[in-house]
């Protein structure tokens, strides 16, 4: 079963406009990962942020975590073509012991 | 660095053959992971492997599935024999431990016709 929930499933934008991603989950989890695929290739980690953690930067990257509200949001600043692919969110439980990842999200972002 | 490596690419076989799909995970990860995903979902986890016993295979289809990771290293995920519905991109996955970041192979693109 899949823990994590995307929205929205599909997302298109203009080269320089941010974009924003969304993942809600079910159980409390130990950490939460978004990773990038391009078509036909396989998944690229992009951030890991702990439980006890509110938001991480990287580059231009911001992903936040609400733990009350069991969601994370990914955040895209600046966008370029070369970002277009599929995100992915997954949650990391220690109960399980195993990643599970949400059905993602498709980015297309237009020159 | 060398990442994780898989092969075959790319692999089309009839219904009820069987198919072998190789991975070699990053020198010394301790953990490896074998994925399924099917067109427009996200990856489910079929097997995890803590150094050379299974530590998860609660969705891998025993009658059919069967992986082993030899001496800790490599590993080999069998179909047999192979249904429609195995039509999918298997990936090979590794890290340090369990709840660390996944470095994923390219993936075996499987079409079972």
């Amino acid at each position: 079963s899949q823990q994590g929930e995307e929205d929205p499933q599909a997302l298109s934008i203009q080269e320089g406009e941010n974009a924003t991603m969304n993942c809600s989950y079910k159980t409390s989890i130990n950490n939460l990962q978004w990773y990038r695929q391009n078509s036909g290739r396989g998944l690229v980690h992009l951030i890991l942020i702990r439980s006890n953690e509110r938001e991480k930067h990287s580059g231009r990257l911001r992903v936040t975590l609400d733990t009350s509200k069991k969601s994370s949001s990914l955040l895209i600043t600046a966008s370029r073509a070369a970002d277009t692919a599929s995100y992915f969110c997954a949650t990391f439980s220690s109960n399980t012991g195993k990643l599970i990842f949400g059905q993602g999200t498709t980015l297309q972002v237009k020159p | 660095e060398a990442g994780v490596a898989q092969s075959p690419r790319y692999k089309i076989i009839e219904k009820r053959q069987s198919v072998a799909f190789w991975c070699n995970p990053i020198s010394g990860h301790a953990t490896l992971y074998w994925y399924q995903q099917i067109l427009g979902q996200g990856p489910k986890l079929l097997i995890q492997f803590q150094n050379n016993g299974v530590v998860d295979d609660s969705q891998l289809p025993k009658d059919r599935f069967s992986a082993e990771r030899l001496k800790g290293v490599d590993s080999t995920l069998k179909i047999q024999p192979a249904k429609l519905e195995d039509s999918a991109v298997y990936l090979c996955a590794s890290s340090l431990d369990r709840a660390n970041e996944q470095f994923f192979g390219p993936g075996t693109r499987l079409t079972v016709l």
